[in-house]
């Protein structure tokens, strides 16, 4: 079945970087769209990333273009989200999720989610 | 395109029905014919999962008591007969354009 497990958790200070990823398995990954999605602590869902299933383009939240990145290996099975500049309202736990198609912007799975704290 | 979800919360009897609605700030729609509006539920300290998929298809291994229905820029999500396991918060999520999600629904049991 599908299992995607995040890792790369931290406390970090404003205006610091941090990378996150993503190792995904039970399925085939190069033929799937991949996303990040975050919640803040107490509150709802904000889609942050996509990445169609060759890397070839990104897509980005508003609120995290120019500061965020989404990567994928392929040939490891892992996705990235390179995270610049950090703010402390980018305090939230980060899921990836697994699209329902090659380009899909919708997804079906979920991992367990990484807690990513901005704080000094 | 912005989500809005209602209500806030929802009390439910176990047996009873429940519904949650779901409107969207533009059609979802899309040249196809196709409408991008998906429903997740996130049970107490778990990640979200998948129950519906383009307003109505159940995703693998959602049970039949629940269904989704709705077009254009209305929907609702329908419990028949809610189940203790059914409370956790509920999100509603546009995909036509780069995704949003509607502000969640908390189910709990009376």
């Amino acid at each position: 079945q599908v299992q995607l497990v995040e890792s790369g958790r931290g406390v970090v200070q404003p205006g610091g970087s941090l990378r996150l990823s993503c190792s995904a398995s039970g399925f085939t990954f190069s033929s799937y769209a991949m996303h990040w999605v975050r919640q803040a602590p107490g509150k709802g869902l904000e889609w942050v990333a996509l990445i169609p299933y060759d890397g070839t383009k990104q897509y980005y939240a508003d609120s995290v273009k120019g500061r965020f990145t989404i990567s994928r290996d392929n040939s490891t099975n892992t996705l990235y989200l390179q995270m610049n500049n950090l703010r402390p309202e980018d305090t939230a736990v980060y899921y990836c999720a697994k699209g329902m198609g090659s380009d899909s912007w919708n997804f079906d799975s979920w991992g367990q989610g990484t807690l990513v704290t901005v704080s000094s | 395109i912005v989500m809005t979800q209602t209500p806030l919360s929802l009390s439910v009897t176990p047996g009873q029905p429940a519904s949650i609605s779901c409107k969207s700030s533009q059609s979802l729609l899309n040249d196809v014919g196709r409408t991008y509006l998906q429903w997740y539920l996130q049970k107490p300290g778990q990640s979200p999962q998948l129950l519906i998929y383009e307003v109505s298809y159940r995703f693998s291994g959602v049970p039949d008591r629940f269904s989704g229905s709705g077009s254009g820029t209305d929907f609702t999500l329908k419990i028949s007969r809610v189940e203790a396991e059914d409370v956790g918060i509920y999100y509603c999520m546009q995909s036509l354009q780069l995704p949003t999600f509607g502000g969640g629904t908390k189910v709990e049991i009376k």
